[in-house]
């Protein structure tokens, strides 16, 4: 079983939609946790971090449940730009700083 | 964006072949990463560098050495690619190991193609 697992879609969404991104990961010792973006062809880059409570970063709301082992994104109000994959990263504690990367969920935002 | 360049950033070789890709990077940051992405696959650890001289081996180790003799340059080799080495490789760079506190910037990539 992966570490950290997402559905890669691709989610196809016209303009203006809400889409939700969810991914699960196996190891309770997790302790930190991030979404990247990574365009077609580029290099991942920071999105978000996800804290505990959840937090806002303008369209994009990130939540975290410990209980269930689940992170989630959501954007709101999608936008062509929006189109790309969207990594879930986790930070396991008993293995130092290494970060264990999904697969990636594909978004398509269409006109 | 964070200074980091990777070269080449496109290379054909043939099986058998040593080749080694260069991450330089121009902020300074303690610690250095190797990745390869494949499809179906998240981004995977090669090795990661936690100083000069000082390196240490992640998930996927089999095959690839690195050096680490100044702070700006993470050199990774292959010593003998094979066509399961085919793949994008990226460079990192964070000024913290706890991840939990910084960032990790990538560099642009390297794409690797052993025939």
């Amino acid at each position: 079983r992966k570490e950290v697992e997402q559905d890669p879609g691709p989610f196809n969404v016209p303009e203006g939609a809400t889409v939700a991104f969810n991914c699960t990961y196996s190891n309770s010792a997790s302790q930190s946790f991030f979404w990247y973006r990574q365009d077609c062809r580029k290099e991942p880059k920071l999105l978000m971090s996800v804290y505990s409570s959840g937090n806002e970063d303008g369209r994009f709301t990130a939540q975290l449940n410990r209980a269930s082992q689940y992170i989630s994104l959501l954007i709101r109000d999608s936008k062509l730009s929006d189109s790309a994959t969207y990594l879930c990263v986790v930070n396991i504690y008993n293995q130092g700083g290494k970060l264990i990367f999904g697969q990636g969920t594909e978004l398509s935002v269409k006109p | 964006d964070a200074g980091i360049t990777q070269s080449p950033r496109h290379k054909v070789t043939e099986t058998g072949t040593p080749v080694t890709l260069r991450c330089h990077q121009t902020e300074n940051h303690r610690y250095m990463y190797w990745y390869r992405q494949d499809p179906g696959h998240g981004l995977r650890l090669i090795h990661y560098s936690y100083g000069v001289k000082d390196t240490d081996k992640g998930e996927v180790s089999d095959g690839y050495s690195v050096s680490r003799s100044k702070t700006e340059d993470f050199l990774l080799t292959l010593e003998s690619a094979t066509s399961s080495q085919t793949s994008v490789y990226f460079c990192a760079i964070s000024d913290q190991h706890d991840t939990s506190t910084d960032t990790q910037y990538f560099g642009p990539g390297t794409r690797l193609t052993v025939l």
